[in-house]
């Protein structure tokens, strides 16, 4: 039993560029979470989404986009990488109130 | 706005210790709370959830407690190890999402 994948596990962008997190989760949840974690800033909500087809935006959404492409996977965009986006991301997934399950997370340089 | 405050932030103890972990909320409005573990470098391993319903949970060495009223969760480890060493944090589950504490990073000393 697997629980949450994420891909890829590092990685060091450059200034302007674009990269996609993948998520895949095989518990059949149907909330699905992204998280940055941050120094001194714990964690911190970006996106989530509570079922297949809908997205919403946590507490600092600002330069993300997100994707539900199906109730096991959840995509992290990342349009136009900044230095400020320097962090280690970490899906998450539960259903309803129950536990949550988290990723081994990637870490992100951006340079 | 839900805040979610452990303290202290670090905390180091000998082996074979027992030891308490503390987090307090300032919203009682919650649904649960989850204490997990972190390694570094590594994500977040779930420990124990409580209910809002409920007063403690118990997983082994780990015993978990709740005081929704006074916005308060333990979480008592007896006979800390070595491989206890890592850093502790809980979540509070409000409507609509999860507030985390910045942790407890632990350490025990064999």
């Amino acid at each position: 039993n697997a629980g949450v994948t994420q891909t890829p596990k590092f990685q060091v962008l450059k200034t302007g560029q674009s990269m996609t997190l993948q998520c895949a989760q095989d518990m059949n949840h149907n909330s699905m979470y992204w998280y940055r974690q941050d120094p001194g800033m714990g964690l911190r909500l970006i996106y989530y989404s509570a079922s297949e087809g809908t997205t919403d935006k946590g507490e600092v959404p600002n330069g993300y986009n997100v994707s539900r492409l199906n109730k096991r996977e959840f995509s992290l965009r990342l349009e136009s990488a900044a230095p400020s986006q320097t962090s280690v991301y970490f899906c998450a997934s539960r259903q309803g109130i129950t536990e949550a399950f988290f990723g081994q997370g990637t870490r992100l340089t951006v340079v | 706005k839900q805040e979610v405050t452990q303290i202290p932030a670090a905390l180091s103890v000998p082996e074979g210790e027992n030891l308490v972990l503390n987090c307090s909320f300032t919203d009682s409005a919650i649904y649960n709370l989850q204490w997990f573990r972190q390694d570094p470098g590594k994500g977040l391993t779930s420990l124990l959830l409580i209910q809002s319903s409920q007063r403690e949970q118990t997983s082994g060495r780990l015993n978990a407690s709740l005081d929704k009223s006074s916005g308060r969760s333990t979480l008592y480890i007896a006979a800390s190890q070595p491989g206890d060493s890592a850093t502790y944090l809980c979540a509070v589950r409000g409507a609509g999402k999860s507030t985390f504490g910045d942790g407890t990073t632990l350490t025990v000393k064999p």
